[in-house]
């Protein structure tokens, strides 16, 4: 167990769907980064929020959105979903929004649409 | 970071034999390079980093090297077993210096 929790694990949903991915980070760390893992184009940075607020932004899709609560945890929310939009998506934490001193990873969630 | 390359994209040895992963990167600024394992339906979990004020770094069976002038680092596994059997990945801070950037993974069987 990393410390970093991702629920669901599973996720299968119809194109044209919203879902909401979530993300509890290590105990002690301020910093979630969300990646998106398919088998084409590996491990995509999405998203990177800090105590509560948007760092910094990747490939993140216009139809996807983040945010970060005040108990740290994180959500990444999909909408108007496409064949495409399936994958897994990992969510990272790390004390320090420096990614200099690594992060470490959850579980993921792997998402089908259908 | 910005760019990373890895290669081979899968690797296959016998048990105990040595294997070799090599990344390049783009961004000379780069000065943090990690390896991540990943197993089967599990998340890449950190198995050794190194920083570009040395060259090598060594951990058991694992090393990592680093090459500044020619940007590329590389992960050294010696005396593989079966349980290395698993996907790895490089990955170097982009140029932001927001996030990692990750290489597209290499594939390593460990045959007994």
């Amino acid at each position: 167990d990393s410390g970093v929790t991702q629920t669901p694990k599973h996720l299968i949903t119809a194109t044209g769907q919203r879902v909401t991915l979530r993300c509890s980070p290590r105990s002690g760390d301020l910093s979630v980064y969300w990646y998106q893992q398919s088998l084409d184009q590996g491990l995509q940075f999405l998203i990177q929020y800090y105590n509560g607020e948007e760092r910094a932004k990747g490939n993140i899709l216009e139809r996807f959105s983040a945010q970060q609560f005040p108990d740290l945890h994180s959500e990444l929310n999909l909408s108007s979903l496409e064949l495409g939009d399936s994958a897994l998506y990992f969510c990272a934490s790390s004390v320090d929004p420096d990614p200099n001193y690594g992060y470490t990873f959850g579980s993921g969630t792997r998402l089908t649409v259908v | 970071g910005e760019n990373v390359e890895q290669h081979p994209s899968t690797l296959s040895v016998q048990e105990g034999d040595s294997a070799v992963i090599k990344c390049t990167y783009s961004d000379s600024a780069s000065n943090y390079f990690p390896w991540y394992k990943q197993e089967l339906g599990k998340g890449p979990q950190l198995i050794i980093d190194i920083r570009s004020n040395v060259g090598e770094k060594k951990d058991q069976r694992i090393a990592v090297t680093l090459n500044k002038t020619a940007k590329h680092f590389s992960l050294h596994i010696t005396e593989t077993q079966p349980e290395d059997s698993a996907v790895y990945f490089c990955a170097a801070p982009n140029q932001a210096g927001t996030a990692l950037i990750f290489g597209k993974g290499t594939t390593l069987s460990v045959s007994s």
